[in-house]
């Protein structure tokens, strides 16, 4: 089965400062999906950014990027120019790919960001 | 419209009660899904609805009981639940079940068992 896990349940940052969130994955396939999802206090998770594991390149939306190191199984966010509005529980999620149909979410336990003004 | 709509936000009952949680999106979306998240920790899968069928069933007790009457709406049926399930129910959707597709989720149903 495959496991996610968050080393850092809770970090925070200045505003306007650069913050990395930590994942590593542990799995036996080959073809997967990674992905970022940030929980507000509103509770609506919602999608940063995904990676497709066969794409050596590193996914980038905006002011969030993703450090995608496949042969260490590590997938870790960066935040540049930290906003207030950034400030949420992050979750790091793994999904199986090559089959169609509705596929499990795995999650990681979560990192909490504050953001200091 | 890229919402998903969940209703009632908040829900109390008793262990004898029975109640619905309703899940609504008008995206044309054909998969979707319950999740429960207990305090401080990652959302986990309960179901999986695709083209209005069930397709996954994480081992959930019987007493949930989801319903999908058709591709816009998605019902989770209470009956005889116990304090434990007391959680936010976190309903979501994607295109069409693909594995690299965006999954757009509700604000979540707020259930308290006493």
């Amino acid at each position: 089965a495959q496991t996610v896990t968050q080393s850092q349940p809770e970090m925070s940052v200045q505003e306007a400062e650069t913050v990395t969130l930590s994942c590593t994955y542990d799995t036996s396939e080959s073809d997967y999906y990674l992905f970022w999802y940030k929980q507000p206090p509103s509770r609506q998770m919602i999608l940063v950014i995904r990676q497709e594991a066969y794409k050596q390149q590193n996914a980038t939306e905006n002011r969030f990027s993703v450090n995608f190191q496949k042969a260490a199984k590590s997938f870790s966010l960066k935040i540049s120019d930290s906003q207030l509005g950034d400030a949420a529980m992050y979750f790091c999620a793994y999904r199986t790919g090559g089959r169609q149909g509705a596929q499990k979410l795995v999650f990681g336990q979560g990192t909490r960001l504050t953001i200091n003004p | 419209d890229t919402e998903v709509t969940q209703t009632p936000k908040h829900l109390v009952m008793g262990m004898t009660n029975k109640k619905s949680l309703k899940c609504e999106q008008h995206m044309g979306h054909r998969a979707m899904y319950w999740y429960k998240q207990k305090a401080k920790k990652p959302p986990e899968l309960m179901f999986v609805y695709s083209y209005e069928k069930l397709s996954i069933n994480e081992s959930v007790p019987s007493r949930f009981s989801p319903e999908c009457p058709n591709s816009s709406l998605l019902n989770l049926h209470l009956h005889a639940l116990q304090p434990e399930d007391s959680a936010l129910y976190l309903c979501a959707s994607s295109q069409g079940g693909l594995t690299n597709e965006k999954l757009f989720f509700g604000s979540g149903t707020q259930l308290s068992v006493l």
